[in-house]
């Protein structure tokens, strides 16, 4: 089992639709997530970090975490095709940990 | 202000010559990390430093490879001799703190070894 799991894609949506990215990871002592965006040939970008149980909201994005299920998602409210790149989980334990990235595709 | 900032951005050599990259984090943070990005193996950590001080470098794939900080301002990642398997993209990142601080990435150099 991989430590951070991500569905690889590509994840299709309509402009203005609202896109879920999903993660599971396998370190129940993982205290720390955030979700990084990065563009083709570009670097990664942070666009959100998380650290308790819940949701956190930032603009059109929501970071939701459920450390009991060992779950973390980020939701794009009002997609843009702007927000089409590779989004990749990261989870803090002993170290970061990175997902493989899901790619998202928002079609005009 | 300024990010973090890595040269060359790209670097095209002959296998068997060396290769340094060079990394210079955010003024004030003091952890920095080395990773690398492949299509197969997605986005490795290879070392990490705190205080310039290496903590981890159990992502370091064997002894070709070796990283420095001399100081808090500059960090290299040094290949030698370079293997057509390193081409790949190498990155820096900086974080204020060891621990649960989110990092900020450079913008990578391109490796290539022919």
């Amino acid at each position: 089992q991989k430590e951070v799991e991500q569905n690889s894609g590509p994840l299709s949506v309509p402009e203005g639709a609202i896109a879920s990215l999903n993660c599971t990871y396998s370190d129940r002592g993982s205290q720390s997530f955030f979700w990084y965006r990065q563009y083709s040939g570009k670097s990664p970008e942070l666009i959100m970090f998380i650290y308790s149980n819940g949701d956190k909201e930032d603009g059109r994005f929501t970071a939701q975490l459920n450390k009991a299920s060992q779950y973390v998602s980020l939701l794009i409210r009002d997609s843009q095709p702007s927000d089409s790149a590779t989004y990749l989980c990261a989870v803090q334990g002993g170290k970061l940990i990175f997902g493989q990235g899901t790619e998202l595709s928002v079609k005009p | 202000d300024a990010g973090v900032i890595q040269s060359p951005r790209h670097e095209v050599t002959e296998m068997g010559q060396e290769v340094t990259l060079r990394c210079k984090p955010i003024s004030g943070h003091n952890s920095l990390f080395w990773y690398r990005q492949t299509m197969m193996r997605g986005l490795e950590l290879l070392i990490y430093f705190n205080n310039n001080v290496p903590i981890d470098d159990s992502g370091m794939p064997e002894d070709r490879f070796s990283a420095k900080m001399p100081n808090a301002s500059f960090s290299t990642l040094k290949i030698q001799p370079s293997e057509p398997r390193d081409s790949a993209v190498y990155f820096c990142a900086s974080s204020p703190g060891q621990g649960s601080q989110p990092q900020h990435f450079g913008d990578g150099t391109r490796l290539s070894i022919l």
